[in-house]
């Protein structure tokens, strides 16, 4: 299948300060990819979609001001988590589908953001 | 909105058994995928399946579109099987269930 690579895997920061999580689709181009956020035992959760060359689309209740999302090329989105709180420590993945076919989509690996 | 049910919410097993797991949508599905979480977080797709029977190995998955629901086969369960089983309904974004959880015990 479809490759999706998340970097970094894991990451621990302090308080108050910005994080950027990088999702690339290795093997095909997606005009548009999708941030997820999952808390423990709990489902994923939309957070935003992803549009190349355009702003993205923030679903209710997540602030853009505090995820920013910038997805310059077809195979690049980065979320990045600005003054980083505790709060916001989280299991963050993302998601992709070949921009060609609405087929199948795929995920990154996921990064464990814990903010100290 | 749009609802994705999965049951039952927890399940463990005797290695060696066999599973079904549900998944029930509220509309018309576009695109249904069923995916393994790992240990790690890891999400690993299992089946594409608007519509039909699709089986790989010891795994299996229906979609019944016009009844609105889904089932995953584990046959001959094995201890790796463990993990969170998701099912996602798809309009663009996908649309998670709350997930099975499944223990494979020795």
């Amino acid at each position: 299948g479809a490759v999706v690579s998340q970097h970094p895997s894991w990451v621990i920061c302090k308080s108050g300060t910005s994080v950027k999580i990088e999702c690339r689709s290795l093997d095909f181009q997606a005009t548009t990819m999708f941030w997820y956020r999952q808390f423990p035992k709990q489902s994923l959760m939309l957070m935003a979609t992803s549009n190349e060359g355009s702003k993205a689309t923030y679903e209710q209740g997540v602030e853009k001001d505090k995820f920013l999302i910038n997805h310059a090329s077809l195979t690049l989105s980065t979320l990045t988590v600005t003054s980083a709180h505790p709060e916001d420590s989280s299991f963050y993945i993302c998601s992709a589908r070949d921009h060609r076919a609405n087929t199948e989509a795929f995920f990154g690996q996921g990064t464990r953001l814990t903010v100290v | 909105g749009i609802q994705v049910e999965q049951s039952p919410p927890d399940l463990i097993l005797q290695e060696g058994a066999n599973s079904t797991l549900r998944c029930n949508f509220s509309d018309s599905v576009n695109n249904l995928q069923w995916f393994h979480q790992n240990p790690w977080g890891q999400l690993i797709n299992l089946f594409y399946i608007p519509s039909g029977t699709k089986q790989n190995g010891r795994l299996s998955a229906t979609t019944v579109a016009t009844e609105r629901y889904s089932l995953l086969y584990i046959s001959s369960s094995q201890t790796t099987d463990s993990g969170v089983y998701f099912c996602a309904r798809s309009q663009g974004n996908l649309i998670f269930g709350k997930g099975t959880k499944l223990s494979v015990k020795p």
